[in-house]
Order: structure tokens, then sequence, then C-alpha cells
């Protein structure tokens, strides 16, 4: 299955644009590239996907590299309400079935 | 109502009590979810029914009973649970099931449970 790799920590201060990357270099062919977030006490929003592409949506943008190894989710100008832990996941994932595996993510504090 | 709702949203129940969480999508969705997410711990896939029937059961102890009586609702029906039991359950609804690709999960707002 596919590991991932994102920082633990990220700062950012707002209106600013945060960039957030994700290694994900045994990622197979039929693999997606999915983020989530989750602000404290609620439950995961999903935010974007993307399988070789780069897509954005109304949220963020996602850059996926041409060999798939990696990808950086964007949000383009932070707002405090931002701030939340942040998960790059590859799926499906043929070991983990129907779960999405979250993994540690990357937990972004965006600043005044 | 819209998107994925969770009721109660805190439940405080003793060992012996009998409880059942609740979750509701308003979204047409034909797959529902149940996922664990215990403190600093990752989330837990716990269920998985799509269009009411069960597909998959993540090793789950039977004091956990999870009922799907029509697709836009999800029930986990609790008793004689353990303290280590406590923690944020979550439900999700995805269009199909997530195998298929391109089918993102919508989680609701949770249930904090607390075993006493």
């Amino acid at each position: 299955d596919a590991k991932t790799t994102q920082p633990p920590s990220m700062d950012c201060a707002e209106g600013r644009a945060a960039n957030l990357p994700c290694n994900h270099s045994t990622i197979s062919g039929n693999e997606y590239v999915y983020w989530y977030r989750q602000i404290h006490s609620q439950g995961p929003q999903y935010i974007i996907h993307g399988l070789k592409n780069n897509e954005t949506n109304e949220m963020a943008s996602l850059i996926i590299t041409e060999d798939r190894k990696s990808s950086t989710l964007i949000l383009p100008h932070a707002t405090l309400r931002d701030t939340a832990v942040y998960y790059c996941i590859p799926h499906p994932d043929s070991n983990s079935g129907y779960a999405l595996n979250f993994g540690k993510g990357t937990s972004l504090l965006v600043t005044p | 109502e819209t998107g994925v709702t969770q009721t109660p949203r805190h439940l405080v129940m003793g060992m012996t009590n009998k409880k059942s969480l609740k979750c509701e999508q308003h979204l047409g969705h034909n797959a529902m979810y149940w996922y664990k997410q215990s403190a600093k711990k990752p989330l837990e896939l716990m269920f998985v029914y799509s269009l009411e029937e069960r597909v998959e059961n993540n090793s789950v102890p039977s004091r956990f009973s999870p009922e799907c009586p029509n697709s836009s609702h999800l029930f986990l029906h609790l008793h004689t649970l353990q303290p280590e039991d406590s923690a944020l359950y979550l439900c999700a609804s995805s269009q199909g099931l997530a195998l298929a690709g391109n089918n993102e999960q919508f989680f609701g707002p949770g249930t904090r449970l607390t075993v006493l």
C-alpha cells in the first residue's frame, strides 16, 4: 500500500498561500490522491482529489508531479478558519479496502 | 438539513447501558460508513454498507452492532461497552463504494462517546 510522508506541522500567515506537500513515492497507477482536512472536534472534510492532472476547485488547488510521487495542496489565500490537520491519502488502496488511511497529516496553523 | 448529520453529538453511558448512534445522509448516496477515532490515533474503519448491505466488518467486537434500514440511515447500537471504547464515532457516506475510485466520502460531525 502507498505510504505518505507529510510534515507534522506548518505555519502560514493569514491571506498568504499555504502550500502543503505530500510524498507518496509508492503510489500505484490506479490510486488517486485525495486531500481531506479535520478541524478540531469536527468530522473530516473532503477538499480535492486527482489522478494525474492538476486540479482546482473552490477550496484549493492540487499539483501532482509528473511521476506522481508527490503532490502539493495549495490554499491560495489562507484564513484563520483553514487552521486544521490536512491529510494526503492515496486511495483506493488495495490493502485497506474501503477505508481512507488518514495517517498523521500536517497540522496547519494560520496566524493573524 | 443537508449533508451528513449525526445524533447525539455527545453521549455518556455506563458499561451496562444500551444506546444507539444515528446517522442520516441527505446526499442521495448509496454507501455509508462508520469510523472510530480514538485520542491521538488515526481514524479506523468499522463498518461499510452499500445499498443497505454490509460489505465490510473490520474485526469489530460484537458489542458494536450496526444497522442500515435504508440507504439514508445508519445506526450503531452499543451495549456493554468498555471505557476504552470512548472515542469520536464518525459516520460518512459516498455516492458508491470507494473502490470504484473517484468517490469522495462526506463525513458527519461525529458523536463524542464517553463510557464510564
